[in-house]
């Protein structure tokens, strides 16, 4: 079993939807970061948060430390947020990010 | 003014063959990785450097060698390809003390093994 669990694996909606995107992660870390990769294959890092809650835009990312949990939403969706979505985690200690296996994210209009 | 570059961004060979994807950060950065993502998206840490240091070195064929000539570089070579090695390698930077800090990434090398 992975250290860092995503669910879904594929995710289709409609414009306007509001998007959650959920990571479970089963080792202690320092740190917990949400990824975005465009169809066209570039990374984009979109979060790191060790506790709370952190806002961007349409884009929000909470995180259970407790409950080792963390979550993505897309607020009002659109068909330009279709993209994967990657959670990673750091491990304590570690300088290195294990990754989920990724979400694919689809908006239609 | 790309931030993180990598070159070639594709990169087609024959098994056997030796080969090397370059990588440059213009952030100042002092840590460097690469990464390798299969062909079902899944990507994996293989190696990280701390101002020129290798600090990681993942379960990787010793095929992979990383040479980062300065902190700003970190380029990685591959002796005797084979099949398994075709994939999308991406190079990454972030501040020291990567665990909490935002790593950026390049554009990925997508590398065919014929």
């Amino acid at each position: 079993k992975n250290e860092v669990e995503q669910s879904p694996q594929n995710l289709t909606a409609q414009e306007g939807e509001f998007i959650t995107i959920n990571c479970s992660y089963s080792v202690g870390i320092s740190a917990l970061h949400w990824l975005q990769q465009h169809p066209g294959g570039g990374i984009v890092s979109l979060f790191m948060l060790s506790s709370g809650k952190k806002k961007h835009g349409r884009l929000i990312a909470t995180i259970n430390i407790q409950e080792k949990h963390s979550s993505l939403h897309i607020t009002a969706s659109h068909p330009r947020d279709s993209a994967v979505y990657i959670c990673a985690a750091t491990s304590q200690g570690a300088q290195k990010l294990v990754f989920g296996q990724g979400t694919r994210l689809t908006i239609n209009p | 003014d790309t931030a993180v570059s990598q070159t070639p961004k594709y990169l087609v060979t024959q098994m056997g063959n030796d080969k090397s994807i370059k990588c440059e950060q213009n952030l100042g950065h002092d840590t460097m990785y690469w990464y390798k993502q299969d062909s079902k998206k899944f990507l994996k840490i293989m190696f990280s450097y701390n101002n020129k240091e290798l600090i990681i070195n993942e379960t990787v064929p010793n095929r992979f060698s990383p040479k980062s000539p300065d902190k700003a570089h970190l380029n990685l070579h591959i002796n005797s390809l084979e099949l398994g090695d075709s994939a999308v390698y991406f190079c990454a930077s972030s501040r020291p003390s990567g665990s909490q800090e935002t790593q950026y990434f390049g554009p990925g090398t997508r590398l065919l093994v014929l």
